[in-house]
């Protein structure tokens, strides 16, 4: 079965700190995709960044970061120099080659960023 | 910059009701979906459209919903007789393919409309 798990509901940084948000997978699949989404108190979901399971470097997207660990099937992202503006849920995602047509989410973490 | 749009925003309705909501897929996009949100959970996968067709659905997606494409440009999701629990943010999407494992396949979300039913 596909799985994607975030085990931390929730977590405070400080402003300009790194954090790196958890996410590890299951799936039995050899071809897939993995995703972080960001959820603003509006309720949109926006794209951050995208790791293929055959790309051999890590995702960068300006301060993300994807420490893509496949052997750990771990996808954590990292966000460099945070934001006030970071404050949001971020869900991590997967597709599988088999269930191409069908993204599923973790159940999100909860980023709260202190000025 | 393309996007997708959803209506209404924010839709309240009585309990056994129908409800449909509606969703504008970016236009040179090939599938669609939608996906619901219960206030403060995790995002969950509704239903999949390809080719005028449902390509897969959930558990949740019972003989209570339903979708439809029926102008190509419009993408609908109907809820024949609403029920508390399915007060939610409903999110619809689209991708223009579902990408290879060199392709991000993203999808591009509209921002929602929120149903409550009381």
């Amino acid at each position: 079965a596909q799985k994607i798990t975030q085990t931390q509901p929730g977590m405070f940084v400080q402003e300009k700190e790194a954090v790196t948000l958890d996410c590890t997978y299951d799936t039995s699949d050899q071809s897939y995709g993995l995703f972080w989404y960001k959820q603003p108190s509006s309720g949109e979901m926006i794209f951050l960044i995208y790791q293929g399971s055959y790309d051999e470097q890590n995702a960068t997207e300006g301060r993300y970061s994807l420490n893509f660990q496949k052997a750990r099937k771990s996808a954590n992202l990292v966000i460099s120099a945070s934001q006030l503006g970071d404050s949001a849920m971020y869900f991590c995602a997967m597709r599988t080659e088999d269930r191409d047509d069908k993204i599923i989410f973790g159940k999100g973490t909860r980023l709260h960023i202190l000025p | 910059e393309p996007e997708v749009t959803q209506t209404p925003s924010h839709q309240v309705t009585q309990m056994g009701q129908e409800v449909i909501l509606r969703c504008v897929p970016i236009s040179n996009h090939l599938y669609f979906y939608w996906y619901r949100q219960i206030l403060g959970q995790k995002v969950e996968f509704l239903v999949s459209f390809y080719n005028n067709e449902i390509s897969e659905k959930s558990e949740i997606f019972d003989d209570q919903f339903s979708v439809e494409r029926p102008d190509g440009s419009n993408f609908t999701l109907k809820i024949r007789s609403t029920k508390l629990e399915d007060s939610a943010m409903y999110f619809c999407a689209s991708q223009i393919s579902i990408g290879g494992h060199r392709d991000t396949g993203e999808l591009f979300f509209g921002e929602g409309s929120r149903l409550t039913v009381l």
